[in-house]
């Protein structure tokens, strides 16, 4: 079946630390973003891809980073400088970039900062 | 800042019930309008993308329509149905290589 994949569903990390968020797709999609969801807030984009070894910014980029070296990986590090990480993290990919384009998502990632 | 507003925040009503929400977006530079459906413990699936001005689109007992002048999307729910219950998020594309802007998105509950 095709579809994107995230791991772990659940991440603890202690303060200082770096985690990576994993996401995988195998849809054959060109674009694929990071988005983060806190509670009483729509989703927020982290960052984006719209082709292997390119990524942008989104809104809220401080203090995490991303590669994509392949077309169906595009890993999110979450940073010790991000201020604020307890979130729920979702990864989504699009045919391609653009307004037209339904995006499919992954089962999400919550990742709590002890 | 772009703002998508989403009302009512959440919504309770009785199966059978017929319901509809609603979603706000700018009404300039406006490329498309998105829905997802989010259930609890699962993605969230795209319902309809709709892009021309008097759009209307349905899928089952689920329709929307659309008016990109004043900038609002109506979603509605047709004898709704315990698995109907779930996050209702709108998407406003503004600009063609624009990304999407999410509103905070509707909680459905539909008690059997």
């Amino acid at each position: 079946d095709g579809g994107i994949t995230q791991s772990p569903k659940y991440l603890f990390r202690k303060e200082g630390q770096n985690v990576t968020l994993s996401c995988e797709q195998n849809l054959n999609h060109d674009a694929m973003y990071w988005y983060r969801q806190d509670p009483g807030q729509g989703l927020r984009l982290i960052y984006y891809s719209q082709i292997v070894n390119d990524f942008q910014k989104g809104d809220i980029a401080e203090g995490y980073s991303v590669s994509r070296e392949k077309k169906e990986s595009f890993p999110l590090t979450v940073t010790s400088a991000q201020k604020n990480p307890t979130a729920f993290y979702l990864c989504a990919s699009s045919i391609y970039r653009g307004p037209y384009n339904e995006q499919f998502f992954g089962p999400g990632t919550r990742l709590t900062v002890l | 800042i772009l703002n998508v507003e989403q009302s009512p925040q959440s919504l309770h009503v009785q199966e059978g019930d017929s319901t509809n929400f609603t979603c706000s977006f700018p009404s300039s530079n406006f490329y498309a309008l998105h829905w997802y459906r989010w259930e609890t413990a699962k993605s969230p699936e795209a319902l309809f993308v709709m892009t021309l001005n008097g759009d209307e689109k349905k899928k089952g007992r689920i329709s929307a329509t659309l008016n990109t002048k004043e900038g609002y999307s109506y979603l509605y729910i047709k004898g709704s149905q315990p698995e109907d219950s779930a996050t209702y998020l709108c998407a406003f594309g503004g600009g063609s290589q624009g990304n999407l802007i999410f509103g905070k998105g509707t909680k459905l509950s539909v008690k059997p």
